[in-house]
């Protein structure tokens, strides 16, 4: 089965541009999870969708926003991009009830120039 | 508030040696979740285990094992044996009751190195 997948694996953008990340979760898991990890520090959770709806939100301005589609995959924006956006972009899938385990992607290596 | 400390920001063993990597957390949730990945120069997060609250009783996977006490929020992680491939970033997470897998909060990670 495959695992988690993200797309582009890489990406460099000029400050103040958009971006759409994307993440297809594994087959079966309906909730999808998005990180920010800036280098040298722990993943930070910026979003949570599960079944199409937002199911949490971390501290991050509105800039970011994200949703899910009909067939659990899910997309990040982040809009007026400023140099500290720069980070690896990590997608999680997940399931749900007590044996949940959550597994990432590669993840999307931003670099805002 | 939800919080983990990871407060061993780099270890360097030589081969062979176990090594333990320290996690200590806060909730005051009565539900919910550790877990442990691995996160190699690639970048990927390495699903290594998850455990529940109501379940203290440590496990063994080959050469890792883990120790859960509730009573000191401590979640150790050892390698028995260490070897050059285990060389990587190690990170703790935790995760409410009603969040599962979905809302994880991470530590700040320990960087290990295994030298032969």
């Amino acid at each position: 089965d495959a695992g988690v997948t993200q797309s582009p694996t890489h990406l460099i953008k000029t400050r103040g541009q958009q971006v759409t990340l994307r993440c297809s979760p594994i087959s079966g898991h309906k909730s999808v999870s998005w990180y920010q990890q800036v280098l040298g520090q722990g993943p930070q959770f910026i979003f949570q969708y599960y079944e199409k709806e937002e199911r949490g939100r971390g501290n991050f301005p509105d800039r970011f926003s994200a949703r899910q589609f009909p067939n659990y995959s899910s997309e990040l924006n982040v809009n007026a991009l400023l140099l500290g956006d720069s980070a690896l972009y990590l997608c999680a899938s997940s399931t749900t009830g007590d044996r949940a385990e959550a597994f990432f992607g590669q993840g999307t290596r931003l670099t805002v120039v | 508030a939800q919080k983990v400390t990871q407060a061993q920001t780099e270890i360097s063993v030589v081969e062979k040696e176990d090594v333990t990597l320290d996690c200590v957390y806060e909730t005051r949730d009565t539900t919910y979740y550790l877990f442990w990945y691995k996160q190699p120069p690639s970048g990927e997060l390495v699903f290594l285990i998850r455990r529940n609250s109501f379940d203290e009783q440590n496990e063994i996977s080959g050469r890792y094992s883990w120790n859960f006490q509730k009573s000191t929020s401590s979640f150790n992680f050892t390698i028995t044996a260490s070897q050059v491939v285990d060389s990587a970033v190690y990170f703790c997470a935790l995760s409410d009751g009603n969040n599962q897998g979905g809302k994880l909060i991470f530590g700040q990670g320990t960087e290990l190195s295994v030298k032969p």
